[in-house]
């Protein structure tokens, strides 16, 4: 079983839209989380930390489910700048990516 | 200090010849990480250092795999005999740990390697 499976998409949505993927993690002992963005052919880079009582940053809004070892990621009235793809990453003194999920947002 | 830097961005080499790759980590960051991405895929965990030592190599480092940190700055990944299935994008990134709190990662921009 993969450390981090999450959910492929590929996700098209118009400009505006609500968007939601999650991922599940195979360490129940994980504590650290987060979801990073990546853009084409660039590194990833921190959208934002997950925490247990779930967190927001702006339109987007983090969920951690420790019992079902579950996470996700609601994107709110979609920008086309939000076309990305987003892996849900699990922090044990290292980093353990899921294999993302694509979001292209439609004019 | 502009974050971390991985010296050259683009290698396309021979099928058997040998290519090594450098990361310039913030120079602050304790810690060192090597990662391998390929396409559709998420960052492959490879190896990472804190400071000078090599504490933890995946088994996708294969035995033509090597990588160095030497002083405990910079460091080197190198591939030999290189195949076409190395084909990859190498991320390196770095962070600050102190007492057991990691005080988040830093990537570089990748070195993608094209073997043909």
């Amino acid at each position: 079983r993969k450390e981090v499976e999450q959910d492929p998409g590929p996700f098209n949505v118009p400009e505006g839209a609500t968007v939601a993927f999650n991922c599940t993690y195979s360490n129940s002992a994980s504590q650290s989380f987060f979801w990073y963005r990546q853009d084409c052919r660039k590194e990833p880079k921190l959208l934002m930390s997950v925490y247990s009582s779930g967190n927001e940053d702006g339109r987007f809004t983090a969920q951690l489910n420790r019992a079902s070892q579950y996470i996700s990621l609601l994107i709110r009235d979609s920008k086309l700048s939000d076309s990305a793809t987003y892996l849900c990453v699990v922090n044990d003194y290292k980093l353990s990516f899921g294999a993302g999920t694509t979001v292209t947002v439609r004019a | 200090d502009t974050g971390v830097s991985q010296d050259p961005r683009h290698k396309i080499t021979k099928r058997g010849q040998n290519v090594t790759f450098r990361c310039d980590p913030i120079s602050e960051h304790n810690r060192l990480y090597w990662y391998r991405q390929t396409l559709g895929q998420g960052p492959e965990f490879l190896t990472y250092f804190q400071n000078e030592a090599q504490l933890e190599k995946s088994r996708l480092l294969s035995d033509r795999f090597s990588a160095e940190r030497p002083k405990g700055s910079f460091s080197t990944l190198e591939i030999q005999r290189t195949e076409q299935g190395d084909s990859a994008m190498y991320l390196c990134a770095s962070s600050l740990v102190r007492t057991g709190a990691n005080y988040g990662y830093t990537f570089g921009s990748g070195t993608r390697l094209t073997v043909v």
